[in-house]
């Protein structure tokens, strides 16, 4: 079965130093979306991406947040000069369809997550 | 207050036991969702519905758009179903908003 996969699965990172989460959507899907979980916390959602630009951004992805798409498969969360409350789960999400009509129509396919630890 | 709110935040069952989970919303939506998150940290989408019902093996999820509600129903619950449940719902765009989640133990 098609599965959206992440690495690394875990990082630990000194504050300020820069770090790239990657992630690998399933293959036909066109919608792509980073979320976070703090510990303890509810899932929060970050960016969604279409066509080669950020569609929607949250309040939270500010400017130390960049996403990218630099090929055909890999899509990829960096985080410049990481600060404490950046730890957290990070998930990655893509869907075969996005708004249609307004709509948003889409079932959405996570990955693991990648867990970010900023000491 | 929360724009999704979901009932009860803890849960514990045995086995066999019928199972509901009550998430209510505040705001309009396009779509209500329903995912897993297992123990280690992933999430699975379980359902998404816009309205009436839709059932996969022994989950059955239910919305009622007019109360603003949706409930998940698992039915012969099993240890297995340990997990959190999630419920999550999209409004005029594409992100989700999500719920607390309510951890769901069934004991053998």
């Amino acid at each position: 079965e098609p599965e959206v996969t992440q690495t690394p699965s875990h990082q630990v990172t000194q504050m300020g130093q820069e770090v790239i989460l990657r992630c690998v959507p399933i293959s036909n899907h066109l919608y792509f979306y980073w979320y976070r979980q703090i510990l303890g916390q509810k899932v929060e959602f970050l960016v969604s991406f279409y066509n080669n630009e950020i569609s929607e951004k949250s309040e939270i992805f500010d400017d130390q947040f960049s996403v990218e798409r630099p090929d055909g498969s890999n899509f990829t969360l960096k985080i410049r000069s990481t600060k404490l409350e950046d730890s957290a789960m990070y998930f990655c999400a893509s869907s075969a369809v996005g708004r249609l009509a307004g709509i948003f129509a889409g079932e959405l396919f996570f990955g693991e997550g990648s867990r970010l630890t900023v000491l | 207050k929360n724009e999704v709110e979901q009932s009860p935040q803890n849960l514990t069952a045995q086995e066999g036991e019928f199972i509901t989970i009550n998430c209510s919303y505040s705001v309009g939506i396009s779509a209500l969702h329903w995912l897993q998150q297992h123990p280690g940290g992933g999430i699975v989408s379980l359902f998404m519905l816009s309205s009436g019902k839709k059932k996969h093996g022994r989950l059955i999820a239910t919305i009622n758009i007019q109360e603003k509600h949706s409930s998940l129903h698992i039915t012969a619950s099993h240890p297995r179903d340990s997990a959190v449940y999630i419920c999550a719902v999209t409004t005029s765009g594409s992100r989700l908003t999500f719920g607390e989640g309510t951890q769901l133990t069934v004991n053998p």
